[in-house]
């Protein structure tokens, strides 16, 4: 089955307790990419990646990394967590970059509490 | 800038109904537009999606016409479902770009 994997689904931590959410699909897409997901904010952008070794920061990179070392995993990094980093985190990936309304396929979520 | 306003919810209504949640955006040039929907405890998935002017995109009884001259895209149903309670997404992709905005969200709750 086709399909973007997020873990955990669900994380409690402490500030500045390093973490990683994992992110992996198996369609061989070349594009991905996180959001996070606040309530009055909708989805914003924090990192993206058009291939292997390709990364870009989106609108709200602050306090997070990415690293993209092979095709089908996109690791969300978050060094020192911080309270506002608190939210509902997606990973998402399409066949290439967007333009010309490529579809992206969305993981469950990762429910993320920085305490 | 490029950005996306979406009326706010939650709307409700009862089983039948006919609904609208209006999207309206601001860009340069010509972006292409998607509705996508979140239902309960899930990702996004597309709904529809329209990438020039005057396109229509349609998908399970949802339209949504791509309206340059109001730059609008709003989402109509003409008898919504229990089963359509969920969050819509109206997103603006502009023109030339990798990098998808997405206004606020709508909660849509049907009753039976």
């Amino acid at each position: 089955e086709a399909q973007v994997t997020q873990n955990p689904r669900y994380l409690i931590t402490v500030t500045g307790k390093k973490l990683t959410v994992t992110c992996s699909q198996n369609m061989n897409h070349e594009y991905m990419s996180w959001y996070r997901q606040d309530p009055g904010l909708g989805l914003r952008q924090i990192y993206y990646s058009m291939n292997v070794e390709v990364t870009d920061k989106g609108d709200v990179p602050e306090g997070y990394k990415v690293s993209r070392k092979e095709k089908r995993n996109f690791p969300l990094i978050l060094e020192s967590p911080s309270p506002n980093q608190t939210s509902l985190y997606f990973c998402a990936s399409s066949s290439h970059g967007l333009a010309g309304g490529i579809e992206q396929f969305f993981g469950p979520g990762t429910r993320l509490t920085v305490l | 800038g490029n950005s996306v306003t979406q009326m706010e919810g939650p709307v409700t209504l009862s089983e039948e109904a006919f609904l609208t949640i209006n999207c309206t955006y601001t860009a340069t040039g010509y972006p292409s537009l998607f509705w996508y929907v979140q239902y309960p405890g899930e990702g996004l998935q597309l709904l529809l999606k329209a990438t020039k002017a005057d396109d229509k995109g349609s998908n399970k009884g949802f339209e949504a016409t791509y309206r340059k001259e109001t730059t609008s895209f709003h989402l109509e149903k003409g008898s919504v479902q229990v089963s359509d309670s969920a969050v819509y997404f109206c997103a603006l992709l502009p023109y030339n770009t990798d990098k998808l905005i997405f206004g606020t969200g709508t909660r849509l709750q049907v009753f039976p």
